[in-house]
């Protein structure tokens, strides 16, 4: 099964810093771009970062150039956001989703994990 | 930035209605290389985004044929054809022809 899974999130002070995980299985996770995907409480979707099959290239969201670092392990499987200053508009349920290529759609996402940014 | 615009924000429909949402960008999503880059997304209450349509108007696997997506250049449209109860959750546009990738404001169904 085609399987997709975050961790890491959790309750962090402002300024601090948090790594999420995104497991992959099922498919061949060297072969697809990764991407993560947040939702802040009771909001839409917003695009963080995007990372290509073999890392030559990333991009990120102005809101986060700077703070936080996509990155991969294609020999884990896994792909990773270390996200450092967090602020309170981080607070959001972060998704792992995967794609072929930059543009293309995104068909398999993960349950998301929470991560909350308050005091 | 592109700006993505969906109408309605929300829309209430009775079971075995149409509904229809418009997304409209506020540039051309027609790339160099022939292809639309625009997408539909519904995330059902509690769930993950999952994907109904690709570039413009091709259903993705497993997708049922009560949903369809049309339209070019900067005006698309999703219909679903008779709303079922299942339908139910937020219906997303998004366009990935330039970064940043940009996600529509959402388009919340409810049933009658």
């Amino acid at each position: 099964e085609v399987q997709l899974v975050e961790s890491g999130g959790g309750l962090v002070k402002p300024g601090g810093s948090l790594r999420l995980s995104c497991a992959a299985s099922g498919f061949t996770f060297s072969s697809y771009s990764m991407n993560w995907v947040r939702q802040a409480p009771g909001k839409g979707l917003e695009w963080v970062s995007s990372i290509s099959s073999s890392s030559s290239y990333i991009y990120y969201a102005d809101s986060v150039k700077g703070r936080f670092t996509i990155s991969r392990d294609n020999a884990k499987n896994s792909l990773y956001l270390q996200m450092n200053s967090l602020r309170a508009e981080d607070t959001a349920v972060y998704y792992c989703a995967r794609n072929r290529g930059l543009r293309d759609y995104m068909d398999v996402w993960g349950k998301g994990t929470t991560v909350t940014v308050s005091s | 930035d592109i700006v993505m615009t969906q109408t309605p924000l929300s829309l209430s429909v009775t079971p075995g209605q149409p509904a229809s949402i418009s997304c409209k960008s506020s540039q051309s999503l027609l790339h160099s290389d022939g292809k639309t880059y625009l997408y539909w997304y519904l995330q059902k209450p509690g769930q993950s985004p999952q994907l109904l349509i690709y570039e413009v108007s091709n259903r993705f696997s497993g997708v049922p044929d009560r949903f369809s997506g049309s339209g070019s250049g900067t005006d698309f449209t999703l219909k679903i054809s008779r709303v079922e109860a299942e339908d139910v959750g937020v219906y997303y546009c998004m366009q990935s022809i330039q970064l940043p990738l940009i996600f529509g404001q959402g388009t919340k169904l409810e049933i009658k």
